[in-house]
C-alpha cells in the first residue's frame, strides 16, 4: 500500500466553506509535503512541515502533523473556485539499499469548490 | 513558471517509433526526477538523478532509457511503447544532498503522452 494516502478521494464544497484533507503514512519521517495539480498540469508545492513540528500555516492554509498518529491534515479556509484541484501529501521512503530517502506521492484528493 | 520546463508538451507515437522527452531546469538544482502519472493512479516515480548519478530505477521496463548529460538536463528516450504506457510524464527537480532526496520539488508542466 502507498505510503502516503488522502482521504477522501474526492471532496465537493460550496465557495466560501473550510476544506479539509487528510494524509496518513506508514513509517517513520523527516517532512511531509503538500502539493496541488491542476488538471494535466504539474504539481507545485505549497508546504512543508518537519517531523518536530505540530502546525503550520500559509495564507489560507494550515497544515497539522500528528506523528503519533501518523497522519497529517491539510485545511483550506474560506475556499474558492480556484482552489479546484488535485491534493497531494508526500512522504520520504527508502531507496532500495542506497540509505538515501526520496519522496512518494499518495493518490490525491479531488477538490472541487463550486462558486 | 516554476523553473522546470518540458519538451514537448503533447506527443503521440506508434508503437515503433522512437522519441525523446527533454526537460530543463533553471533552478541551480543537482536532483532531477521523472515520474508517470496514469489515471485514477498515485504519481509513480520512475527514476532519480542526484548529481547526475541515477540513484533510483524504480523497476521500469528497459523501452524507457533515461539520460542525465548535466545537472540541468534530463532526457528520456522512448522505444516500441505500449498502449498502457500512455500517461501524464512529469520531471522535476530538488536541491540534492548526500542524505537524502526529500526536499522541496519543482515539477515541469509534463507531457501529455499518447501511444497508439
Amino acid at each position: 500500500s502507498q505510503q502516503g494516502e488522502e482521504d477522501p478521494q474526492a471532496l465537493s464544497i460550496q465557495e466560501g466553506e473550510n476544506a479539509t484533507m487528510n494524509c496518513s503514512y506508514k513509517t517513520s519521517i523527516n517532512n511531509l509535503q503538500w502539493y496541488r495539480q491542476n488538471s494535466g498540469r504539474g504539481l507545485v508545492h505549497l508546504i512543508l512541515i518537519r517531523s518536530n513540528e505540530r502546525e503550520k500555516h500559509s495564507g489560507r492554509l494550515r497544515v497539522t502533523l500528528d506523528t503519533s498518529k501518523k497522519s497529517s491534515s491539510l485545511l483550506i479556509t474560506a475556499s474558492r473556485a480556484a482552489d479546484t484541484a488535485s491534493y497531494f501529501c508526500a512522504t520520504a521512503r527508502a531507496i532500495g539499499d542506497t540509505g538515501r530517502r526520496a519522496l512518494t506521492f499518495g493518490s490525491g484528493t479531488r477538490l472541487q469548490v463550486q462558486p | 513558471e516554476t523553473g522546470v520546463t518540458q519538451t514537448p508538451r503533447h506527443l503521440v507515437m506508434g508503437m515503433t517509433n522512437k522519441k525523446s522527452l527533454k526537460c530543463e531546469q533553471h533552478l541551480g538544482h543537482n536532483a532531477m526526477y521523472w515520474y508517470k502519472q496514469s489515471a485514477k493512479k498515485p504519481l509513480e516515480l520512475m527514476f532519480v538523478y542526484n548529481f547526475k548519478e541515477q540513484t533510483e530505477n524504480n523497476s521500469v521496463p528497459s523501452r524507457f532509457s533515461p539520460e542525465c548529460p548535466n545537472s540541468s538536463h534530463l532526457f528520456l528516450h522512448l522505444h516500441t511503447l505500449q498502449p498502457e504506457d500512455s500517461a501524464l510524464y512529469l520531471c522535476a527537480s530538488s536541491q540534492g544532498t548526500s542524505g537524502g532526496l526529500y526536499n522541496e520539488q519543482f515539477f515541469g508542466p509534463g507531457t501529455r503522452l499518447t501511444v497508439l
